[in-house]
C-alpha cells in the first residue's frame, strides 16, 4: 500500500548545529502528517503535525515543512541538543486509518 | 499518568507459550492501534480498534495472533504458541478518530505507550 519513507537512515550533527529531517509519501490524497521522536528503549512521542492546508508550521525548536507539490516534508531541529539523539518517524494517518511509518531517521547529536 | 500504559513492560517467554498483553489507552479516545517494532525499523501495524470493534487486521497478524477490545476501553494481544520471530517491542497506541462506522481517517496524533517488550527464548 501507499505509505511514507524517509531518505535518509542515519544522520550525525554537531551540538548546536541545524538538523534537518526528510520524508516522502506517495499518497496526493493525503492531509495530515505526524512526526514522531523515539528513544532508545520508549514509544514514538508526537512532536509535530501539520495539515495540507500548511506549508509551514512551527513548534518550540522545531518546524515542519510541507511540499505538496513533490510530496515532500522536513522536519527541522534548530540548536540540536545532545538530548534531541533518538530516531524520528513521519506518518501518514489518512489510508486506512492506519499510521504509516518508514524505518526511520537515527539522529547523532555530537558534543 | 493520564498517557497510554502497557502492561508487562518486559517479558521473557519460552517457545510454544502463550503470552498476552495489555494496552490501557487515553480514557476518551475511541481508536486503538497494536504495532510491531523490530529492531531498526519502524513501527509496523498490526490492528486497530474502533471503539469495541475491530476493524483491520494487518496480513502481519496471523492465527496465532488474537486481539480483543472488549468494552472499548482497554485492549489485549495475545500470542499463542510464540515463536523465536515473534520476539519484537509490541507498541499500543490511541486517538481520537473518525465518527463511529465511518471510514474516516484519524485527525489527531496518535499517542503511544511504552511497549512492552518481548524475549521468545
Amino acid at each position: 500500500g501507499e505509505n511514507v519513507g524517509l531518505h535518509l537512515p542515519t544522520l550525525s550533527v554537531q551540538e548546536g548545529d541545524n538538523s534537518i529531517i526528510n520524508c516522502a509519501y506517495s499518497n496526493s490524497a493525503s492531509d495530515y502528517f505526524i512526526w514522531y521522536k523515539q528513544e532508545s528503549g520508549k514509544g514514538p512521542q508526537f512532536i509535530i503535525d501539520i495539515r495540507s492546508n500548511m506549508d509551514k508550521r512551527q513548534g518550540q525548536r522545531v518546524t515542519v515543512l510541507l511540499n505538496k507539490t513533490v510530496k515532500h516534508l522536513s522536519l527541522q531541529i534548530a540548536a540540536t541538543q545532545p538530548g534531541d539523539s533518538a530516531v524520528y518517524f513521519c506518518a501518514d494517518p489518512y489510508n486506512f486509518n492506519k499510521f504509516y511509518f518508514g524505518s526511520g531517521t537515527k539522529l547523532n547529536v555530537k558534543p | 499518568d493520564t498517557g497510554v500504559s502497557q502492561d508487562p513492560r518486559h517479558k521473557i517467554t519460552k517457545r510454544g507459550q502463550n503470552v498476552t498483553f495489555r494496552c490501557d489507552p487515553i480514557s476518551e479516545h475511541n481508536r486503538l492501534y497494536w504495532y510491531r517494532q523490530t529492531l531498526g525499523q519502524g513501527p509496523e501495524f498490526l490492528t486497530y480498534f474502533q471503539n469495541e470493534a475491530q476493524l483491520e487486521k494487518s496480513r502481519l497478524l496471523s492465527d496465532r495472533f488474537s486481539a480483543e477490545r472488549p468494552k472499548g476501553s482497554f485492549s489485549t494481544l495475545e500470542i499463542q504458541r510464540t515463536e523465536q520471530g515473534d520476539s519484537a517491542m509490541y507498541l499500543c497506541a490511541s486517538s481520537l478518530g473518525g465518527l463511529r462506522g465511518t471510514g474516516g481517517g484519524a485527525n489527531t496524533e496518535a499517542f503511544f505507550g511504552q511497549g512492552t517488550r518481548l524475549t521468545v527464548v
